[in-house]
């Protein structure tokens, strides 16, 4: 069974830094590109970032220069190095798996989310 | 930067079809994709490639594409159908990932 779950959310000052991980189970996760997507209480899906097989990276401008993402596929794990945050960036992060074959371009998995509130 | 657009609530009794509408500019070259959201819950991918169905999602969940709009429809709507839908697709050159704003379905 395919499993993603996020970790390391919590309460951060503003200007502060954070790191979200992603344990992934149930698949080849090397395998598979991993992206993060973020929702703000009662707001929409965001995409925050990307992340291939190859270990390339995509960011959109709302967030580039201040997240990093990574992987590890020997551990299984994503991760999400956030810094400089903003309120702005307050949101439940979710991981999620790009399918593979026909599934391609889909986010066809996705963890329970973890909260991330920046405040002082 | 680019944008999908969607309906902020579309309205439907049981039984009958519910459409959801997202448009944008990079349609006719990038697949789209659609997703339930319930209260609470992550996302579940519906429709994969504009029109494909994954497994375990019912029948009466189906995509169709013409142009630069994609559309959900969702025959026999059932209470359980009640949740906010977005559709998710790339830019252009493919390179960044982008969701619609959400529509809120009600069954009345």
């Amino acid at each position: 069974e395919v499993q993603l779950v996020e970790s390391g959310g919590g309460l951060v000052q503003p200007g502060g830094s954070l790191r979200l991980s992603c344990a992934a189970s149930g698949f080849t996760f090397s395998s598979y590109d991993m992206h993060w997507v973020r929702q703000a209480t009662g707001k929409g899906l965001e995409w925050v970032s990307a992340i291939g097989t190859a270990g390339d990276t995509y960011y959109p401008g709302s967030v580039k220069g201040r997240f990093t993402i990574s992987r590890e596929n020997a551990k299984n794990s994503l991760y999400l190095q956030m810094n400089s945050l903003r309120a702005g960036d307050t949101a439940v992060y979710y991981c999620a798996r790009v399918g593979y074959g026909s599934y391609e371009g889909a986010f066809d998995y996705w963890g329970q989310g973890t909260l991330v509130t920046v405040s002082s | 930067s680019y944008e999908l657009t969607q309906p902020p609530s579309v309205s439907v009794s049981p039984g009958q079809t519910a459409r959801i509408t997202c448009s944008g500019d990079a349609l006719p070259k990038q697949y789209a994709y659609w997703y339930q959201q319930k209260p609470g819950q992550a996302p579940v991918l519906v429709i994969y490639k504009d029109s494909e169905r994954p497994s375990g999602i019912p029948e009466r969940f189906s995509g169709s594409s013409s142009g630069t709009t994609v559309t959900l429809t969702i025959s026999g709507v059932q209470a359980e159908d009640e949740a906010d839908y977005y559709c998710q697709s790339a830019d252009s050159s493919g390179t960044y990932e982008v969701f619609g704003g959400g529509t809120k379905l009600t069954v009345l």
